[in-house]
């Protein structure tokens, strides 16, 4: 059973860099897209971006200017690191198995495995 | 900007009931890319449909999906107690992102 742990600092200043990293046990990195999700306190769920098979990353328009995705594979990890962090970045912060679109498949991989979260708080 | 849910759907015990997706032909009606999840308080959310219409191994098949243009739809039947719980839709769109619903609070009477 694959399983995905997020680790990092439970509170960050603002302005600073926010790291983040998802360990996978239980399966290979490798052949799978790897996305990050966030949750702020009591509201939605918020697509942060992913990173694909082909290590190819997509991030969401809102943050794109301020995130970076890549995958560790000798790790077996990915890691999310966010910068210049506002109180409006708090949150818990899943990582997830999938959200890729497969071009060679015309595939979409949903998000099949998840983390149990890290809650992150902004704050001086 | 995110997909549209109700913000709460209620029923009694044993009812069926029925969660909207609402999106674009850029995102939901564009492709059979639709996915939901069931998230209790506290924890991860839960994949119970993938591709519109699939259920992940072992989930009930009480649960149920559905597409029509640009809406897709959640079907939870004979509902009970442990479905209490938020459900969110997920698609992927042509700009290669993903877009999440606001979420849907179904409370069981």
């Amino acid at each position: 059973q694959v399983q995905l742990h997020e680790s990092g600092p439970g509170l960050v200043k603002p302005s600073e860099t926010l790291p983040l990293t998802c360990s996978v046990s239980g399966g290979s990195i490798n052949g799978h897209s790897w996305s990050w999700i966030r949750q702020p306190p009591g509201k939605g769920l918020e697509w942060i971006g992913h990173v694909d098979v082909r290590g190819n990353t997509y991030f969401n328009p809102s943050l794109k200017s301020r995130v970076t995705i890549s995958v560790d594979t000798s790790k077996n990890g990915v890691s999310l690191n966010l910068n210049s962090v506002t109180a409006a970045d708090a949150a818990v912060y899943f990582c997830a198995r999938g959200g890729g679109y497969d071009i060679s498949t015309g595939y979409w991989s949903f998000f099949d495995f998840w983390g149990q979260g890290t809650q992150v708080t902004v704050s001086s | 900007s995110a997909l549209t849910q109700p913000a709460s759907v209620s029923g009694s015990p044993g009812q069926s009931i029925t969660i909207s997706c609402t999106g674009a032909n850029s995102d939901v009606g564009g492709y059979t890319f639709v996915s939901w999840y069931q998230q209790h308080p506290g924890k991860a959310p839960k994949p119970i449909i993938y591709a519109v219409t699939n259920r992940p191994s072992g989930v009930s098949h009480r649960f149920s999906g559905s597409k029509s243009g640009n809406t897709a739809s959640l079907t939870i039947s004979g509902l009970q107690a442990e479905d209490e719980a938020y459900y969110y839709c997920a698609s992927y769109t042509t700009s290669a992102t993903v877009l999440f619903g606001g979420g849907t609070k179904v409370t069981v009477l």
